[in-house]
């Protein structure tokens, strides 16, 4: 069964430094990988997404991610961070059937 | 551009009521998906539908049910609500669930709050 997995529930940052989100993903065929970002008492909002063209994929507001299937990861990064990126990240994988399997999310507090 | 309407936003209900949530997918989207999210929790998928017929159901307990209409919008239907149905409610839609990379929108969700 595909799956994903997000190391660090809570990452904690300050205010320009490097933003790093970990994702690894379980999955027997070519994954279709996504993360979402959620604020609070919001809906879930796409930020990028893996389809198997570039392995590196640029998302809005700053954020990349690379596939490294020779690790299978996908993690999330940004080079600075924002106090308006503090919020709840989560990676998902699209399974056969369409439907999303999401990892247990990471908060990511930005000190300033 | 037009996103996932879904209503109510906000919702109280005692234990052992019915709920029923709405969801209005992005226009020619053909899919929707239900997804619960508990406190603190990773959204749950619960059901999905393609093409007004139910294309693959998760965690959904026997107690729900689910539909989507002829206008490709859909409801979920709650009874015997208990103090843990509580939850962020999300529906999603997108076109063509077959293409794995077309991108599954959410919408803002209903919060569901059982006393």
């Amino acid at each position: 069964a595909q799956s994903v997995t997000q190391l660090g529930s809570h990452v904690s940052v300050s205010e320009g430094a490097l933003v790093l989100l970990r994702c690894n993903y379980s999955s027997s065929v070519p994954p279709y990988l996504f993360w979402y970002v959620q604020y609070p008492n919001q809906g879930l909002q796409l930020l990028l997404k893996y389809t198997s063209a570039a392995t590196l994929v640029k998302g809005i507001n700053g954020f990349e991610a690379e596939f490294k299937k020779s690790e299978t990861s996908f993690h999330l990064t940004k080079p600075s961070a924002h106090m308006s990126d503090a919020a709840e990240y989560f990676c998902a994988v699209r399974v056969r059937g369409g439907k999303l399997i999401f990892g247990q999310g990471t908060e990511l507090s930005v000190k300033p | 551009a037009a996103g996932v309407i879904q209503s109510p936003r906000h919702l109280i209900k005692e234990k052992r009521e019915t709920a029923t949530l709405k969801c209005y997918p992005i226009p020619r989207h053909d899919t929707v998906y239900w997804y619960q999210q508990g406190p603190g929790q990773d959204p749950q998928f619960l059901i999905s539908f393609y093409e007004k017929m139910q294309s693959d159901k998760g965690s959904i307990p026997d107690r729900f049910s689910a539909q989507q209409f002829s206008d490709y919008h859909s409801e979920l239907n709650m009874s015997s609500l208990e103090l843990g149905d509580s939850a962020l409610y999300f529906c999603a839609s997108t076109t063509s669930s077959r293409d794995r990379g077309n991108t599954i929108y959410f919408g803002e969700g209903s919060w569901l709050t059982v006393v």
